[in-house]
């Protein structure tokens, strides 16, 4: 069986901050991980894949094998990164995306 | 329109009416996916299809049936469902194998009375 697990639900951290969302996962496999992030009144959409090893918004997120582990990283936290962010896990052989729970993320002025 | 659509966007429905939500795409994607979306849970999977064949069905009780005639259009028919079947039913697609993401719609938000 395939989970994510997001222990947080909610972050708030103040403009400029850094930023670390976690996201840890089960499979025993070798997965492909994603984060996803919604922004209010908006459609959920890819926000980078590990597999990429690229930044996105001045997001990063590395797979940790050792750790089963997929934390989002941020340095400096804008307000319009604001929004509700999702870990998602897609297993070998399988289309289907596993998500986390979501970790909603306020940056306040 | 380009990207996933998805109608309607808010449907109220009893529990003994039956329904269908849309899911258009077009991406040129080979797999369609339906999604539940309830307050407090992660997103569930439902149903996947790849090139119009179900490849997975996810447990999901009968009283939710999918149709995909083709590969740019996925159904979610509801028939005798229970109030807390109420929830946002998301559609996705992508292209496989590639190793790309999905492709969400705005959801369509449903009611059961």
């Amino acid at each position: 069986a395939q989970r994510v697990t997001q222990p947080e639900k909610l972050l708030s951290v103040f403009k400029g901050a850094p930023v670390e969302l976690k996201c840890n996962y089960s499979y025993s496999g070798s997965p492909e991980l994603f984060w996803y992030v919604q922004y209010s009144r908006q459609r959920l959409q890819l926000l980078l894949r590990h597999i990429s090893r690229e930044s996105i918004k001045g997001f990063t997120a590395d797979l940790n094998k050792g750790e089963t582990s997929f934390h989002l990283k941020k340095p400096f936290a804008q307000e319009e990164d604001s929004a509700m962010y999702y870990c998602a896990l897609k297993g070998t052989g399988r289309r289907a995306l596993t998500f986390g729970s979501g970790t909603r993320l306020q940056v306040q002025p | 329109e380009t990207g996933v659509t998805q109608t309607p966007r808010h449907l109220v429905m009893g529990m003994t009416n039956k329904k269908s939500l849309k899911c258009e795409q077009h991406l040129g994607h080979n797999a369609m996916y339906w999604y539940k979306q309830s307050a407090k849970k992660p997103l569930e999977l439902m149903f996947v299809y790849n090139f119009k064949e179900q490849t997975e069905n996810n447990s999901v009780p009968s009283r939710f049936s999918p149709e995909c005639p083709n590969s740019s259009h996925l159904f979610l028919h509801l028939h005798t469902l229970q109030p807390e079947d109420s929830a946002l039913y998301l559609c996705a697609s992508s292209q496989d194998p590639a190793p790309g993401g999905y492709t969400f719609g705005s959801g369509t938000r449903l009611t059961v009375v």
